[in-house]
């Protein structure tokens, strides 16, 4: 069965750095398409990166440069690494898996909560 | 960046009713749309891959249409359970975008 559990979230304070991680069962992060897609508190759905299954890597401009997804073969896990946090990158984010690349999102995790104020 | 405008924002309908929203992309992405359905509190799940595929598991009431710029997503026979806030994806062109979403009231 798959299953992505996030971890990670929290308070931080603007400017701040945070690691999320998801941890996968059921298939192995190394070779699969994933995403970190995020929802900030009632508004709607919003793409932040990708890894492809043969490991480029892609972000939305509102985190290019502040964000870096990474996997870890070993530990089978994804990780988004958060720096230079703003208040607006306050969100619940959510790892999800398509089952080819560039499809669309077939298995999604509970998600994490981020929270970035002073 | 393509945009994704979905229609309508909001919709009541009565259980049994037959609903459809659409999703315009600002430019052609053949038929690289996707469908998820979100229920408060939870994660989305999908609903519609490549614009018109069922994701296994999906009731045979939920079904997408359409290409280039133009997409449906249809609801025949609506249930209560299917009170939820719907939206469309394009995995087309980075960067990867979303609609802003339909909620669905059930009267």
């Amino acid at each position: 069965e798959v299953q992505l559990v996030e971890s990670g979230g929290g308070l931080v304070q603007p400017g701040g750095s945070l690691r999320l991680s998801c941890a996968a069962s059921g298939f192995t992060v190394s070779s699969n398409y994933m995403s970190w897609v995020r929802q900030a508190p009632g508004k709607g759905l919003e793409w932040v990166s990708v890894i492809y299954s043969g490991g480029s890597t892609y972000y939305a401009d509102s985190v290019k440069g502040r964000f870096t997804i990474s996997r870890d073969n070993s530990k089978n896990t994804l990780y988004l690494q958060m720096n230079s946090l703003r208040a607006e990158d306050t969100a619940v984010y959510y790892c999800a898996r398509g089952l080819m690349d560039s499809s669309g999102y077939h298995y999604w995790g509970q998600g994490t909560l981020v929270t970035v104020s002073s | 960046e393509i945009v994704l405008t979905q229609s309508p924002d909001f919709q009541s309908v009565t259980p049994k009713e037959k609903v459809t929203i659409t999703c315009r992309a600002s430019q052609s992405i053949g038929s690289s749309l996707h469908w998820y359905q979100q229920k408060p509190d939870q994660s989305p799940k999908l609903l519609i891959k490549y614009a018109s595929q069922s994701f296994s598991g999906v009731p045979s009431r939920f079904s997408g249409s359409g290409s280039g710029t133009d997409f449906t997503l249809t609801i025949n026979s609506l249930e209560a359970e299917d009170a939820a806030t719907y939206y469309c994806h394009q995995s087309s062109s980075l960067p990867y975008t979303f609609g802003q979403g339909t909620k669905l009231e059930i009267k």
